[in-house]
């Protein structure tokens, strides 16, 4: 059973336009939620973090937006820039974990950007 | 050398074989991570360390065994694999005690095993 759920397996958009990537999960304790970015050939890169506190955090062009209520986040890049094309992963972890880190990684979305 | 490195970042393995990966963090981090990413599917989370301690043991079959030596070191010994165990294995550091869970990865290790 899939706690962390990324639907779509792929994602093109134009160069300046805004990629949003999606992320759903099922556990409601989830408390904190992780975009990660990864290049082929190089391990994951940690991108940006919400609580669950939060309902939007920024950071240059990326925003992550969150509501619990729909158990949703999504990622938003803009403008996209082809450099941003990777696979993207949404992670989540729950209540407790902060003693073990344990992190629940989706599937990921691959976003072309193209120029 | 800098965040996490992972060594040999290629492998191949016949199924009667003993191998190890190894991972190191130079991120002064107490928690390292093992995962396994198949084609198409979610990281899997297969050992957590903190302090050096196995925390965490996702249902790993015994063919893998991990070793943690020391908070900046960690082993994944491989014997008598099956091919379907061919996946890229990726290691993670973290420090838990902030509450912060970032986690750091290292580059992987693409396994082939046949």
């Amino acid at each position: 059973d899939q706690q962390v759920k990324q639907n779509s397996p792929s994602l093109s958009v134009q160069e300046g336009r805004i990629s949003i990537l999606n992320c759903d999960y099922t556990n409601s304790m989830f408390d904190y939620f992780l975009w990660y970015k990864k290049y082929p050939a190089e391990g994951p890169t940690f991108l940006i973090s919400i609580s669950s506190i939060k309902d939007k955090n920024e950071d240059g062009r990326f925003t992550v937006f969150l509501n619990k209520s729909a158990k949703h986040l999504s990622l938003h890049i803009v403008p996209s820039q082809p450099g941003d094309s990777a696979v993207y992963f949404c992670a989540a972890s729950a209540h407790g974990s902060s003693n073990t880190g344990k992190l629940i990684f989706g599937q990921g979305t691959t976003l072309q950007v193209k120029p | 050398e800098t965040g996490v490195t992972q060594t040999p970042r290629h492998l191949v393995m016949g199924m009667t074989n003993k191998k190890s990966l190894k991972c190191e963090q130079h991120l002064g981090h107490n928690a390292m991570y093992w995962y396994k990413q198949s084609a198409k599917k979610p990281l899997e989370l297969m050992f957590v360390y903190n302090f050096k301690e196995q925390t965490e043991n996702n249902s790993v079959p015994s063919r893998f065994s991990p070793e943690c030596p020391n908070s900046s070191h960690l082993f994944l010994h491989l014997h008598t694999l099956q091919p379907e165990d061919s996946a890229l294995y990726l290691c993670a550091s973290s420090q838990v005690e902030r509450g912060a869970l970032e986690q750091y990865f290292g580059p992987g290790t693409r396994l082939t095993v046949t």
